[in-house]
């Protein structure tokens, strides 16, 4: 069962450099949700998307963009990288009903030098 | 706007004591109320959840019961195993986000044979 899958698991870049966390979903799901995840700060929502076509800005949305072309993928891309970017994050997704549980991936740890 | 207050840890307990994990939430409406667990190296893991007042979510001789009169989901387990060392994590859904979960900051528990 693969249910979300990210990848890479993880990534060491360079600031200034841009960079495409990818994020698949094989639950046929119609919400998915990046978030990033910093020691003392818990999980912070990035980006959603509610259903294919559609996305949304988070909590923390700037220097991040994403595009849900299709139900399955959703990724999550930082233009020009810095420092503050670096983080654990995590990509989920739900059926985007009221009281759904949201799918967790395992992860990429992103280190931006 | 909608957040989740947790205790603090880390948590530091023997094999077999009494676990209690303190959460209260600020909302508007009546949001669903959510309890994850995190292992070391992988994503959240949806452990309960309660939809509406008084409602008791159990799982694995976990519980939390909702309380809309002290707006608190507070965790418990009767007798705690090394195996439940984590991270946990209280949540919310918002009507700021979509279907997007609101995360309190997290509450490591450690336990000890």
């Amino acid at each position: 069962t693969a249910g979300i899958t990210q990848a890479p698991t993880s990534q060491i870049l360079a600031a200034g450099r841009s960079m495409t966390l990818r994020c698949t979903q094989d639950m046929r799901h119609n919400a998915m949700y990046w978030y990033r995840q910093d020691l003392g700060l818990g999980l912070r929502l990035i980006h959603y998307s509610n259903t294919a076509g559609t996305t949304g800005k988070g909590e923390v949305p700037d220097g991040y963009s994403v595009s849900r072309a299709n139900t399955d993928d959703f990724p999550l891309t930082l233009a020009s990288a810095v420092p503050s970017q670096t983080s654990v994050y995590f990509c989920a997704s739900s059926l985007g009903q009221g009281s759904s549980p949201l799918h967790f991936g395992n992860g990429t740890r992103l280190t931006v030098t | 706007g909608d957040s989740v207050t947790q205790m603090e840890g880390p948590v530091t307990l023997s094999e077999e004591a009494f676990l209690t994990i303190n959460c209260t939430y600020t909302a508007t409406g009546y949001p669903s109320l959510f309890w994850y667990v995190q292992y070391p190296g992988e994503g959240l893991q949806l452990l309960l959840k309660a939809t509406k007042a008084d409602d008791k979510g159990s799982n694995k001789g976990f519980e939390a019961t909702y309380r809309k009169e002290t707006t608190s989901f507070h965790l418990e387990k009767g007798s705690v195993q090394v195996s439940d060392s984590a991270v946990y994590f209280c949540a919310l859904t918002s009507n700021q986000a979509g279907t997007a979960l609101i995360f309190g900051k997290g509450t490591t528990l450690s336990v000890s044979s």
